[in-house]
């Protein structure tokens, strides 16, 4: 199985900062990484596929990168709607595994 | 609007067993995969399984390989999931998600129900 590993596991930052979060597979899944946002009580949102296409109305400020191994998620600006946890996921192959999530919380 | 919604959740004693369904609204059900993903608590997001569009192929989590089985009804729009010996360790927010590939051909869950509860307690 394709292990993700996310980092970091927990980010306080404040509204308008620029924040970035990595996730790494354990193997090579080219570009086949996506990015989803869950808030408390909510259902998991599609952010970014394919590393780095932005899913349709998702705000311009999240952006993907990466590809091989390593992948970034970044948030140019934190709105206060932004506070949340967010996961990578790998769609190279099956399982489809998820990062542990990173919680962005408020400073 | 697309609309997924779970039921079916409930509690139940270890060993007992469960069927999730999941209703679909405003796609073309039977042109989608469908996959179950699970949350439990204080943890994060777990793929449990997926079902090819036409139902005929299934995967499975090696953690519920061979006690949980996944299914479809596409003349109903419903996804299903059969889960027998039930463990403590089951214990989870259940959601049904959309698989979707875009032309970039990377399978993404574009659509999520809220969640259906399974408790597994004695």
């Amino acid at each position: 199985d394709i292990q993700m590993t996310q980092s970091p596991s927990s980010l306080s930052a404040s509204v308008g900062d620029r924040v970035t979060i990595t996730c790494r597979a354990s193997q090579s899944i080219s570009n086949f990484l996506n990015w989803y946002q869950q808030k408390p009580g909510k259902a998991p949102k599609l952010l970014i596929y394919a590393a780095s296409s932005l899913q349709s109305g998702v705000p311009s400020r999240f952006s993907g990168s990466g590809s091989g191994t390593d992948f970034t998620l970044t948030i140019s600006s934190l709105q206060p709607e932004d506070f949340a946890t967010y996961y990578c996921q790998q769609s190279y192959n099956t399982p489809r595994t998820f990062g542990q999530g990173t919680k962005l919380e408020i400073k | 609007e697309v609309q997924l919604l779970e039921s079916g959740g409930g509690l139940v004693q270890p060993g007992g067993s469960l069927r999730l369904s999941c209703a679909a609204s405003g796609i073309t059900f039977s042109s989608y995969a469908m996959s179950w993903v699970r949350r439990a608590p204080g943890e994060g997001l777990e793929w449990v399984s997926t079902i090819s569009a036409s139902g005929t192929s299934t995967n499975y989590a090696d953690s519920v390989k061979g006690r949980f089985t996944i299914s479809r009804d596409n003349s109903k729009n419903t996804l299903y999931l059969q889960m027998n010996s039930l463990r403590a360790e089951d214990t989870a927010l259940y959601y049904c998600a959309k698989e979707h590939r875009s032309s970039t051909n990377c399978p993404t869950f574009d659509y999520w129900g809220q969640g259906t509860l399974v408790t597994v307690s004695s």
